[in-house]
């Protein structure tokens, strides 16, 4: 079975600049979370998609936001880049009904 | 309340001893509490987790040890090796409020061989 799948694995963007960011999760699974992975704050909770719908939402500017297609892909966008978005953007797939969460490799994006 | 705490930053251990990272959490209704092992460059992989009623979970040269009434838990390997060199980090979650993990700050681990 493939794992998550994240795309593209860098980015270099310019402040002011939006960017998306793309999660294929593992066949099966219809949950997507996105967590944002700096060396500061660690490991954050962005939100997390269930059947298209935004299920839960961590403390991030609005700035941030997702969505989830019918085939459970997600994308994750970011408006007017700021220099301390430069992280590694995390995507988890969970199978329906179990608390496992599988990570892809992550998205690295650096603002500049 | 939400957060979880994890210790050391880092730790360096000779190969074959035993490595032990621990974390702590303040919300009781945690019931989820997983391990995830992350290398350069890749995303964290999913290594080992436990519910609350249990004490002790083992599974290989991994073990987690669970304290409720401390509201603490840990993760020993045993006969560390140079490839367990990574960044441990410690989560915990509601399981009804599933997708959001709440995660500890990591610990790298360096073993030397």
């Amino acid at each position: 079975k493939a794992g998550v799948t994240q795309t593209p694995r860098y980015l270099i963007k310019t402040r002011g600049q939006q960017v998306t960011l793309s999660c294929s999760p593992i066949s099966g699974h219809r949950s997507v979370s996105w967590y944002q992975q700096t060396p500061g704050q660690g490991l954050q909770f962005l939100f997390e998609y269930f059947s298209e719908t935004q299920r839960n939402k961590g403390n991030f500017p609005g700035r941030f936001s997702g969505r989830q297609f019918s085939n459970s892909r997600s994308e994750m966008n970011v408006s007017t880049l700021e220099l301390g978005d430069s992280a590694l953007y995390l995507c988890a797939s969970s199978p329906e009904g179990r608390t496992e969460a599988f990570f892809g490799q992550g998205t690295r994006l650096t603002v500049v | 309340q939400q957060q979880v705490k994890q210790s050391p930053q880092s730790l360096i251990v000779q190969k074959g001893g035993i490595s032990i990272i621990n974390c702590a959490y303040e919300n009781t209704a945690f019931d989820y509490f997983p391990w995830y092992q992350q290398f350069p460059g890749k995303g964290p992989a999913l290594l080992i987790a436990i519910r609350p009623d249990v004490s002790e979970k083992k599974e290989g040269r991994f073990t987690i040890s669970f304290n409720k009434s401390a509201k603490q838990f840990s993760l020993h390997i045993m006969d560390s090796q140079p490839g367990d060199s990574a960044t441990y980090f410690c989560a915990a979650t509601i399981s009804s409020n599933t997708g959001k993990l709440i995660f500890g700050q990591g610990t790298t681990l360096q073993v030397k061989p």
